[in-house]
């Protein structure tokens, strides 16, 4: 089947610290691999996303490689800001037509001044 | 820019009532997709449409059904409510040839009392 397994939560960090979020998946074909992030109250919004294996997506300081290899996504900053704390949640898609998403359970960030 | 606009924004509804939501996609997007995100959970994909036809089926109760208009709106009709309706919904839109990103609108709370 398909899904993805997204590390636990709640992460709390201080500002300015290191962050990663670790998705690994399983899939029946070739997926392609997002990174959604779910600030208080709104809906949710692409962060990054890579189609094929050893693609970088990067945006607003977060990146992810998509790893075949070890079937992982993981999300990294290097150093995060309080404007950071928000849900994140991985997903993954089929690159079938069917463009619906499978999405991990999210992990919860908050980041501390 | 114009986003997916859902609505209503918030709707409360007693147990076996009825409810309708409403998703306006993105214009000129042809693919609307709906999702559901139970209190603390990852959004479960229910249903989705293109060119006003369904194209993929996830997890939508029966008591669930949905359309989408000429116009490419689309409408979630649910009947016959449970407490555990309860839940954001999400609609999200695309264009079916554009690649695999989805806009997501800021979602409808259901709650079912």
């Amino acid at each position: 089947g398909n899904s993805v397994t997204q590390m636990e939560g709640p992460v709390t960090l201080s500002e300015e610290a290191f962050l990663t979020i670790n998705c690994t998946y399983t899939a029946t074909g070739y997926p392609s691999l997002f990174w959604y992030v779910q600030y208080p109250g709104e809906g949710l919004q692409l962060l990054l996303k890579a189609t094929k294996a050893d693609d970088k997506g990067s945006n607003k300081g977060f990146e992810a490689t998509y790893r075949k290899e070890t079937t992982s996504f993981h999300l990294e900053k290097g150093s995060v800001q309080v404007s950071d704390s928000a849900v994140y949640f991985c997903a993954l898609s089929l690159q079938t037509g069917a463009n619906n998403l499978f999405f991990g359970t999210g992990t919860r960030l908050t980041v501390i001044p | 820019a114009a986003g997916v606009i859902q609505s209503p924004r918030h709707l409360i509804k007693e147990k076996r009532e009825t409810a309708t939501l409403k998703c306006y996609p993105i214009p000129r997007h042809d693919t609307v997709y709906w999702y559901q995100q139970g209190p603390g959970q990852d959004p479960q994909f229910l249903i989705s449409f293109y060119e006003k036809m369904q194209s993929d089926k996830g997890s939508i109760p029966d008591r669930f059904s949905a359309q989408q208009f000429s116009d490419y709106h689309s409408e979630l009709n649910m009947s016959s409510l449970e407490l555990g309706d309860s839940a954001l919904y999400f609609c999200a839109s695309s264009l079916k040839l554009g690649g695999e990103k989805l806009f997501f609108g800021s979602g409808t709370q259901l709650s079912v009392l």
